[in-house]
């Protein structure tokens, strides 16, 4: 059983690019969540979804974030445009969460993005 | 809100010494408790989890138990191993907090042979 994929495992960008994390959960699973993690501030929830939907989204930083999840198979993080004080390892996690909270989150390995 | 803290780190211990990481946490209503590991390069994987008062989780020789009576889940281990180097999590998730997690600062764990 594959787990949560993410592409790439690291990205390097200047400044004022768009970057875009790419995520795909596991099969089945119908709770998608990003994540940002980074020395100063630890893991950081960004965005999560349920069947596809936002259902919040108060952890994104900024206008220059966006996610989207157009089916239950694919996510994307979109950065627009990029800064340096972006660079961190972004963690896609899924869940089959249904009408439990107590399932547990299954992560891919991450994106590591440097914005120099 | 919801909230977890954990002992701050790095904690550094001998192969075969005994492991605690503290762990207390915030909420309201009904919790449930989690430890998860993150090694080198790679995401957070669930260690263990505890749904319910006095429910002790365990996994790997790893143990915590869920006290609601001093909001703790310690995470504990009778003899680490080198193998066990790596930074632990406490989380909860909540029905009053939807389906979020929300995950404690991490403990670092470095082993010595």
């Amino acid at each position: 059983d594959a787990g949560v994929i993410q592409s790439p495992r690291h990205e390097v960008t200047e400044m004022g690019q768009e970057v875009t994390l790419r995520c795909k959960p596991i099969s089945g699973h119908n709770s998608l969540f990003w994540y940002r993690q980074t020395m100063m501030r630890g893991l950081e929830l960004l965005i999560y979804f349920n069947n596809n939907v936002p259902i919040d989204d108060s952890g994104m930083p900024e206008d220059r974030f966006s996610a989207k999840m157009p089916n239950a198979s694919f996510s994307t993080l979109k950065i627009q445009p990029s800064e340096p004080r972006d660079s961190a390892v972004y963690f896609c996690a899924s869940s089959n969460t249904g009408s439990s909270y107590n399932s547990p989150l299954h992560f891919g390995n991450g994106t590591r993005l440097t914005v120099t | 809100g919801n909230s977890v803290t954990q002992m701050e780190g790095p904690v550094t211990l001998s192969e075969e010494a005994f492991l605690t990481i503290n762990c207390t946490y915030t909420a309201t209503g009904y919790p449930s408790l989690f430890w998860y590991v993150q090694y080198p390069g790679e995401g957070l994987q669930l260690l263990l989890k505890a749904t319910k008062a006095d429910d002790k989780g365990s996994n790997k020789g790893f143990e915590a138990t869920y006290r609601k009576e001093t909001t703790s889940f310690h995470l504990e281990k009778g003899s680490v191993q080198v193998s066990d180097s790596a930074v632990y999590f406490c989380a909860l998730s909540s029905h009053t907090g939807g389906f979020k997690t929300i995950f404690g600062a991490g403990t670092r764990l470095f082993v010595k042979a």
